[in-house]
C-alpha cells in the first residue's frame, strides 16, 4: 500500500524551530518529486516547497525563503521540512506528498499524507 | 509567480442541482490546471489534472474545461458526498505551484 507518514508537529513558541518529517511506503521514494503543502487552521491550502528525486533541485514559496529547508533520505524514504524562525502565521497543518508529473499536464499530486499539526504560539 | 483566483468563495446547492466553480489566472497558463476536493480533516483529494483529465475512480459527474487563464469545474447532478470544499491549482512552469482560495460547496 503506497502511503505518506508525517511526523513531527506540535507547540512551538514563536521563533523556535521544528522539523517535521515524512515516512514514505509502499512505492520507489527515490523515484519521485516530493512536496510540501500546508493549511491553516480554517484556511485554504498553500503549497510550500518541493525537491526533486535526488535532492540537487528545490523549490520554495517566497513567504517561506530563508527560513524553510526541505530535504530527503532516500535511503530512508524519508523527507523532511526543517522550519526555523517560527512565526504565528506559519500554524498549520502540513501535509506530505508524492509529486507526478507528465509531459501534458504538469504536476499534480494524487498520493498524501495524513498530515501534522504545527502550532506557534507563547 | 501566477496567482489563482478561484470564485465564488461559497456556493449552496441541493442534491441533483449542477454547479460551477470558476478559476482564473493572473497569465496564461496553457492547461497546467488540477482541481481537488477536500472534506473536513481530510487530505485533498485530486480530481482533475490537465484541466479536463479525469481521474480514475472519480465519477463521470465532474468535469473540467478551460485553457490559457480560465478554467471552470463542473459538478452535474449533485450527490450528498459532494459537498465539500474545492480547490484549484496552477503547476505551469516552475514552482511555486499556487492553489486557488477554495470554494466551499454546502448544501441549501
Amino acid at each position: 500500500e503506497v502511503q505518506l507518514v508525517e511526523s513531527g508537529g506540535g507547540l512551538v513558541q514563536p521563533g523556535g524551530s521544528l522539523r517535521v518529517s515524512c515516512a514514505a511506503s509502499g512505492f520507489t521514494f527515490s523515484s519521485h518529486w516530493m512536496a510540501w503543502v500546508r493549511q491553516p487552521p480554517g484556511k485554504g491550502l498553500e503549497w510550500v516547497a518541493n525537491i526533486k528525486q535526488d535532492g540537487s533541485v528545490k523549490y520554495y514559496l517566497d513567504s517561506v525563503k530563508g527560513r524553510f529547508t526541505i530535504s530527503r533520505d532516500n535511503a530512508e524514504n524519508s523527507m523532511y521540512l526543517q522550519i526555523n524562525s517560527l512565526r504565528a502565521e506559519d500554524t498549520s497543518v502540513y501535509y506530505c506528498t508524492r509529486e507526478e508529473w507528465a509531459s501534458d499536464s504538469g504536476s499534480y499530486y494524487i498520493v498524501w499524507g495524513q498530515g501534522t499539526l504545527v502550532t506557534v504560539s507563547s | 509567480d501566477i496567482q489563482m483566483t478561484q470564485s465564488p468563495s461559497s456556493l449552496s446547492a441541493s442534491v441533483g442541482d449542477s454547479v460551477t466553480i470558476t478559476c482564473r489566472a493572473s497569465q496564461s497558463m496553457g492547461n497546467f490546471l488540477n482541481w481537488y476536493q477536500q472534506k473536513p480533516g481530510k487530505a485533498p483529494k485530486l480530481l482533475i489534472s490537465a484541466a479536463s483529465s479525469l481521474q480514475s475512480g472519480v465519477p463521470s459527474r465532474f468535469s473540467g474545461t478551460g485553457s490559457g487563464t480560465d478554467f471552470t469545474l463542473t459538478i452535474s447532478s449533485l450527490q450528498p458526498e459532494d459537498f465539500a470544499t474545492y480547490y484549484c491549482q496552477q503547476t505551469y512552469s516552475t514552482p511555486p505551484y499556487t492553489f486557488g482560495q477554495g470554494t466551499k460547496l454546502e448544501i441549501k
